[in-house]
This record gives structure tokens, sequence and C-alpha cells, in this order.
């Protein structure tokens, strides 16, 4: 079974609605990364968090971690066209410190409709 | 400052034959890591380098190889290439390791037919 749990695969949004991505795990969360990527191309770092309970804000974009650091939550506010695209969770998944690479969720696809 | 950096972006090779791709990371960043991207999924972790060695390693064939130099580019070496080769190689450069923020580069499209 995946080790990360992404949810949904994928979402049609009407611009301006509020969206929601999960992420979860069964296993404790070392450090929760979330990515956005466009097609076919690299990843855009957009947050990390290590610490049970923290929260995160870059423009209309929320990541929370929750306390037992086995779940995360991607918030986009008043979605817009630009926020179309794959986003990926990934986590460092052991306490060894990283040296085991990233593990990644399969994805989200988000749809913006106008 | 500049991202990260890899070469080429595509790439066409034959089955059985060897491949290699680069990677430059952001200036200052001394760990490369390495993720096979197939559609439809996460990337996969490869290698993880930090200060010229290897740190990490994914569940990958011996077929797969790395390095990284005293500049911490990075190469990827791919021998004896097979079908299910084919995918986006990525690259991530990190300041430090662990769990510091990584920065991944475009990835580079390897087909192989």
């Amino acid at each position: 079974s995946q080790e990360l749990e992404q949810s949904p695969q994928s979402l049609i949004v009407q611009e301006g609605k509020n969206l929601t991505i999960n992420c979860t795990s069964s296993k404790t969360l070392y450090g929760l990364y979330w990515y956005k990527q466009k097609y076919g191309e690299g990843l855009i770092f957009l947050m990390m968090l290590q610490k049970g309970g923290e929260e995160k804000s870059h423009e209309k974009i929320t990541a929370k971690l929750d306390e037992k650091k086995q779940q995360s939550s991607l918030h986009i506010t008043a979605s817009q066209p630009s926020h179309a695209g794959i986003y990926l969770c990934g986590a460092d998944m052991y306490s060894g410190g990283g040296a085991d690479g990233l593990t990644f969720g399969k994805g989200t696809h988000l749809i913006i409709q106008p | 400052d500049a991202g990260v950096t890899q070469s080429p972006t595509h790439l066409i090779k034959t089955r059985g034959q060897h491949v290699t791709l680069r990677c430059s990371p952001i200036s200052g960043h001394k760990s490369v890591s390495w993720y096979q991207q197939v559609l439809g999924q996460g990337p996969q972790f490869i290698f993880q380098y930090y200060e010229k060695e290897e740190r990490g390693r994914g569940n990958f064939p011996d077929r797969f190889s790395a390095r990284q130099f005293p500049n911490y580019s990075s190469e990827l070496n791919v021998n004896a290439l097979l079908l299910g080769d084919s995918a986006l190689y990525l690259c991530a450069s990190s300041r430090q390791i662990p769990s510091y923020e990584q920065y991944f580069g475009p990835g580079t499209r390897l087909t192989v037919t």
C-alpha cells in the first residue's frame, strides 16, 4: 500500500471557490513538503512543515501538519486559474535524517473552471 | 539567484544504451538528490549525495549510479537502458541534510525506444 495517501486524486473547482487537499500517513512524518507541478515539468516548492500543529501560509495557500504529525492539509482560498496543476505532498518518513529521500504521494490534479 | 538546472531537457535513447544526466544545484547548496517520476506517479527517490558522498540510495538496480563533484554538481548514470526507464528524472538540491527545504530542477525527460 502507498505510504503517503493523497486525496482527492483530482479536483475540479470553480474559480473563486476554496478547496482542500489532504495527505495522510500511518507513520510519523519527520518533515512534510508540499510542491506544485505543471504537467511534465519540475516541482515548485510551496512549503515545508516539521512540527506537530504547525501552520504556514503563502499568499492564498495555507498548509497545516496535525499534532500527531501523520496528516497534512493544503488549503487554497479564493482559487484562481494560476492555482491549476498537480499538487504533491512529500515526506521524510524515517527519523534517520532524510537520507532515504522524500516519499511522495501520487498527487492531486487540480483544475480551475472559469 | 539561479535555481537548480538540469541537462539535457529531453533525451531519446535505444534499449541497451547508456545515458548520463547532469544537475547543477543552487549556489550554496551542498546536497543533491535524484528522483525518477513515471507518468501518473509521484517522484521516487534514487540517490542522495552530500559533500560528494552518497548518503542515501533508493530501491533501484545497480544499473543506476551517480556521483557528486567538488563544485557540488552531480551526474546520474543509467546503463543498459530498459523501456521502463522512460521517465522524468528530477534533481533536487538543499543547503544541508537532514530535513532542509529541497528545491527541484525542471527535469530531464528520458524516452527509451
